[in-house]
């Protein structure tokens, strides 16, 4: 399946580094999505793009910098992280963006920060 | 506040058995439903969704029901078989300034051959 695709699928960091993840998607959608999902915890929203413009910050500390510099690229840039922020990152979109659209998910990135 | 519940976290089942899985929502507001299955290793899939107009959908071995009043909805899988083996997630759309989807903590199901 390649409607959504998310680089690197693996990522090992060390607190201090910087790093990005990317995202990319091919069905022609308005909307993209970052989810954090941590073990035994519901599916976190962390930001939510429409065109181009960034409508939700879910209260996501600021060492998570999101950019989305056209509808089909969405990127998490990470500097600073801590040990908990180890998860795997989804991203997803949508045809609009809300919570009435089906929304279609990469395969994560899954991040380790020691 | 937004809040989604889900149970159970685990369930185990024979196979040819049939499984439910319930969910309930805080916002009486909430009009869409979306079920997700996520395999291990693998990206969260939707299987079903239902709309806050219907009462029941169905899609082969797979139903969704849902109760406004009471603000509950159920996954109900028949005929299990082991390839349902996952981990399902439900969610319910939340309004306020911009609408977005809340999760419930999922239900790891295996099916036992």
């Amino acid at each position: 399946e390649t409607g959504v695709t998310q680089t690197p699928r693996h990522l090992v960091m060390g607190m201090t580094n910087k790093k990005s993840l990317k995202c990319e998607q091919h069905l022609g959608h308005n909307a993209m999505y970052w989810y954090k999902q941590s073990a035994k915890k519901p599916l976190e929203l962390m930001f939510v793009y429409s065109l181009e413009e960034r409508v939700e910050n879910n209260s996501v500390p600021s060492r998570f910098s999101p950019e989305c510099p056209n509808s089909s690229h969405l990127f998490l840039h990470l500097h600073t992280l801590q040990p908990e922020d180890s998860a795997l990152y989804l991203c997803a979109s949508s045809p609009i963006a809300g919570g009435t659209d089906t929304q279609y998910f990469g395969p994560g990135t899954r991040l380790t920060v020691l | 506040g937004e809040n989604v519940e889900q149970h159970p976290s685990t369930l185990s089942v024979q196979e040819g058995d049939s499984a439910v899985i319930k969910c309930t929502y805080s916002d009486s507001a909430s009009n869409y439903f979306p079920w997700y299955k996520q395999e291990l290793g693998k990206r969260p899939q939707l299987i079903i969704d239902i709309r806050s107009n219907v009462g029941e959908k169905k899609d082969q071995r797979i139903a969704v029901t849902l109760n406004k009043t009471a603000k509950h909805f159920s996954l109900h899988i028949t005929e299990t078989q082991p390839e349902d083996s996952a981990v399902y997630f439900c969610a319910a759309s939340y309004g306020g300034a911009t609408n977005k989807l809340i999760f419930g903590t999922g239900t790891l199901l295996a099916v036992q051959p």
